[in-house]
Formats: C-alpha cells, structure tokens, sequence
C-alpha cells in the first residue's frame, strides 16, 4: 500500500462546479504539500499546511492530522484549473523526504 | 526573485550514454532536491543536496548521483542510461535550514530526458 493515496485518480466536471480531491496518508508528517502541475510538467506549488486551512482565490486546503486526511477544494471551477493536482507529505523522521500521492487529473469542461 | 532554472529542458540520448542535468536554485536557497517523474511511478525522490553535501538519498542505483556547488547550483548525472531512465527530472530548492524540518520547495520546469 502506498503511503500517500489520493482519490480519485481522475475527474472531468462542468465548469463552475465544486471540485474535492483527497489525500490520505499512512505516516507521521511534519507537513502537507499540494502541487499543481499543467501539461508540459511544470510543477507549482499551491499549499503547504500542518494544520488546520489555508484558502488561496478559489483554492481551500484542510488537513485533518488525527485522521491523517487532507482535501483540496476548487470553488467556481474554470477549465484552466484542468491539470494534475498531487499531494505530497515530508515525514515525521529525522530526513526530510518527501513522498508523493499519484496525482488527480482534474479536467474541467466549458 | 529568479525562479528555479533547469537546463537544458529537453534532450535525446541513446542507452548506454551518460547525461548530466543542471539546475541553478533561487538565490538564497541552499538546498536543492531532485526528482523523477515516469507515467508509471509518478514522482520519486532522487536526492537533496544542502551546503554541498548530500543530505539525503532516495531509493535509486549508483548509476544516478549528483553534486553541488559552492553557489548551491546542482547538477544531476546519469550513466550507462537506459530505456527506463526517459522520464522529467525535476530539481527544487528550498531554504532547508533546519534537516529533518519540511521545508517548502519551489519546482524548476524540469528536464526531459528521452532515452532511446
């Protein structure tokens, strides 16, 4: 099992819907990344969380320690939000590894 | 501030030759991380490199090592490629101060390194 899963692996939705993708992860971390990345493989990052929310635009991201779960939210969708979206966490040890969700291909229709 | 830079963005080389990758930091950023991207694996940590020295190792063979320089600039070199090394590498540096700390990391535009 991976120590970063995240769900779902692929969503296509209408513009201006809700969109939730999640993260799920199996060690102690120190911190949570979620990454944006377009076609062509640049990678941005959108947040960096330990607790609690954070809210960017239309962008809000949870983390929930104690259940080790975290969700990214897009509010109004719009198709050039389409991209992958992946989670990433550093691990609660001494190193500063970080370990990679698959990614969610989002895909938002006009 | 200059984001991350890699260079050069996309190269063509054929099994059995060795590349090397580099990647110039954000100024003031001491630590740079490299990554492999494959449709298969997704993103994997190569190694970071903090002050010149390697701090940290992923899980990969001999054939991938690094270096970094006294201005924090990085380069990445494969030998004896192979067909699964084509892939996006990805290098991104972080303020990193503190080890065991997670730092945020600002991604470079990557590398695609096709092996044929």
């Amino acid at each position: 099992k991976n120590e970063v899963e995240q769900s779902p692996q692929n969503l296509t939705a209408q513009e201006g819907e809700f969109i939730t993708i999640n993260c799920s992860y199996s060690v102690g971390i120190s911190a949570l990344h979620w990454l944006q990345q377009h076609p062509g493989g640049g990678i941005v990052s959108l947040f960096m969380l330990s607790s609690g929310k954070k809210k960017h635009g239309r962008l809000i991201a949870t983390i929930n320690i104690q259940e080790k779960h975290s969700s990214l939210h897009i509010t109004a969708s719009h198709p050039r939000d389409s991209a992958v979206y992946i989670c990433a966490v550093g691990k609660q040890v001494r190193d500063d590894k970080i370990i990679f969700g698959k990614g969610t291909r989002l895909h938002i229709l006009p | 501030k200059a984001g991350v830079t890699q260079t050069p963005r996309y190269l063509i080389k054929t099994r059995g030759q060795q590349v090397t990758l580099s990647c110039s930091p954000i100024s003031g950023h001491r630590s740079v991380s490299w990554y492999q991207q494959t449709p298969g694996q997704g993103l994997q940590f190569l190694f970071e490199y903090f002050s010149e020295t390697q701090r940290n190792k992923g899980n990969f063979p001999g054939r991938f090592s690094g270096r970094q320089f006294s201005n924090s600039r990085s380069e990445m070199n494969v030998s004896t490629l192979e067909l699964g090394d084509s892939a996006l590498y990805l290098c991104a540096s972080s303020l990193a101060i503190l080890q065991g700390t997670y730092n945020e990391q600002f991604f470079g535009p990557g590398t695609r390194l096709t092996v044929l």
